[in-house]
């Protein structure tokens, strides 16, 4: 079983570039989910989608940009990448919300230089 | 805002102990709750899910929820060295029905 797959593992940006950071699943979730984990820190929220075509705010989405066209894929867009978004992002799927447990992928490593 | 904190760490316990980590949240509507471990460099991963008051055994596991007290425990009995990881305490429901995420505790299991 494949879960929640991410791509790249790893990636090193120079400021002001873009990327995607790819995210699918085959569980059949509706829900996915971004996050960042910071050193020491939770993980904190940066967009989720409840289905496709349907896509909101977390608490951190300044910079980033998502769009759900299928109930698999989940890509996350940095359009200016900055200091400030370097990170480990993860995805994560569920098939509800709330009392469903969701299911993460390895995670991306990126590095902001 | 929903918060979740977890007691601080590090908890370093010798093998074979038990190893308590806390979690207390500030939603009271809250109404689902789960931990997650996280090995260095690696992903969450899914241990225990709780949902109603009292506790909840797998293995050498036990999640305990207290909801009056807004309180939620993990007990790892006979721990190894293995269990050497983050825990993450995570909650949702009531006001914001997003899993919120404590910042976690590192857990030392010493040979």
């Amino acid at each position: 079983n494949a879960g929640v797959t991410q791509t790249p593992k790893f990636r090193i940006l120079k400021i002001g570039q873009s990327m995607t950071l790819q995210c699918t699943q085959d569980m059949n979730h509706n829900y996915m989910y971004w996050y960042r984990q910071d050193p020491g820190m939770g993980l904190k929220l940066i967009y989720y989608s409840v289905g496709a075509g349907i896509t909101d705010k977390g608490e951190v989405p300044n910079g980033y940009n998502v769009s759900r066209s299928t109930t698999e894929d989940f890509p996350l867009r940095l359009e200016l990448a900055a200091p400030s978004q370097t990170s480990v992002y993860f995805c994560a799927s569920s098939y509800s919300h709330s009392n469903q447990p969701q299911h993460f992928g390895d995670g991306t490593r990126l590095s902001i230089l | 805002q929903k918060e979740v904190e977890q007691n601080s760490g590090p908890l370093s316990v010798p093998e074979g102990a038990i190893a308590s980590l806390n979690c207390t949240y500030s939603d009271r509507g809250s109404q689902s709750f789960f931990w997650y471990r996280q090995y260095s460099g690696k992903s969450p991963e899914l241990i225990m899910s709780i949902y109603s008051n009292g506790d909840k055994e797998d293995g050498r596991f036990t999640a305990q929820l207290n909801k009056a007290s807004q309180y939620v425990s993990l007990l790892i009995r006979d721990s190894q060295p293995s269990d050497s990881a983050t825990y993450l305490c995570a909650v949702s429901g009531g006001s914001n029905y997003k899993l919120t995420f404590g910042k976690g505790t590192l857990l030392t299991v010493n040979p």
